[in-house]
């Protein structure tokens, strides 16, 4: 099946530091990739879709300048919190699906835990 | 507004039991209803999913019973097993659009 990567699975970090966190699709293209934050005993909050080769779409609410998303190619996103503080602490989740204009699943990673001290 | 209304919110089921998580949608463009097992400090996984042109899709000891003229789409899980406690998430989406509504999701735990 579909796998995604995601990594690295927990990072602490001090407040003001910049975070990158990769997510990769092991075993198939992913035309579009997604990010989630997810609070704890919560649902999955969308953050921002991102399509290769193109800028990141972001949801209402989400600062662009703080999340900044990377798709540089048909296997790799990455999201950047910059400048990260205590309020950005969160479960930070990618998933990736692999064909445009079909509803298909999209396929999870297992999650960074970021947590600014 | 929330455009999938899951319930219960937590549900506790003893071993061998039936658990059963309802959604309800009010979109009548969503075309495409997976529901999501996730474990604690995992991502979701795909669990099982339907399309509107069935009334019922069964994946070993999980099925999902669907009924488009109420809008209502339910996960059973047959004998129930400790191991399959984990929070559960009932999702929608529409054609074209690919990016799913989420419920709230439901913590679900198995008694021994």
């Amino acid at each position: 099946g579909a796998v995604v990567s995601q990594h690295p699975s927990w990072v602490i970090c001090k407040s003001g530091t910049s975070v990158k966190i990769e997510c990769r699709s092991l075993d198939f293209q992913a035309t579009t990739m997604f990010w989630y934050r997810q609070f704890p005993k919560q649902s999955l909050m969308l953050m921002a879709t991102s399509n290769e080769g193109s800028k990141a779409t972001y949801e209402q609410g989400v600062e662009k300048d703080k999340f900044l998303i990377n798709h540089a190619s048909l296997t790799l996103s990455t999201l950047t919190v910059t400048s990260a503080h205590p309020e950005d602490s969160s479960f930070y989740i990618c998933s990736a699906r692999e064909e445009r204009g079909v509803s298909q699943p999209q396929h999870f990673g297992d999650g960074t835990r970021l947590s600014i001290l | 507004q929330q455009q999938v209304k899951q319930s219960p919110q937590s549900l506790i089921v003893q071993k061998g039991g039936i658990s059963i998580i309802n959604c309800a949608y009010e979109n009548t463009a969503f075309d495409y209803f997976p529901w999501y097992q996730q474990f604690p400090g995992k991502g979701p996984a795909l669990l099982i999913a339907i399309r509107p042109d069935v009334s019922e899709k069964k994946e070993g000891r999980f099925t999902i019973s669907f009924n488009k003229s109420a809008k209502q789409f339910s996960l059973h899980i047959m004998d129930s097993q400790p191991g399959d406690s984990a929070t559960y998430f009932c999702a929608a989406s529409m054609r074209g659009s690919y990016i799913p509504t989420f419920g709230r999701g439901t913590s679900l735990i198995v008694h021994p």
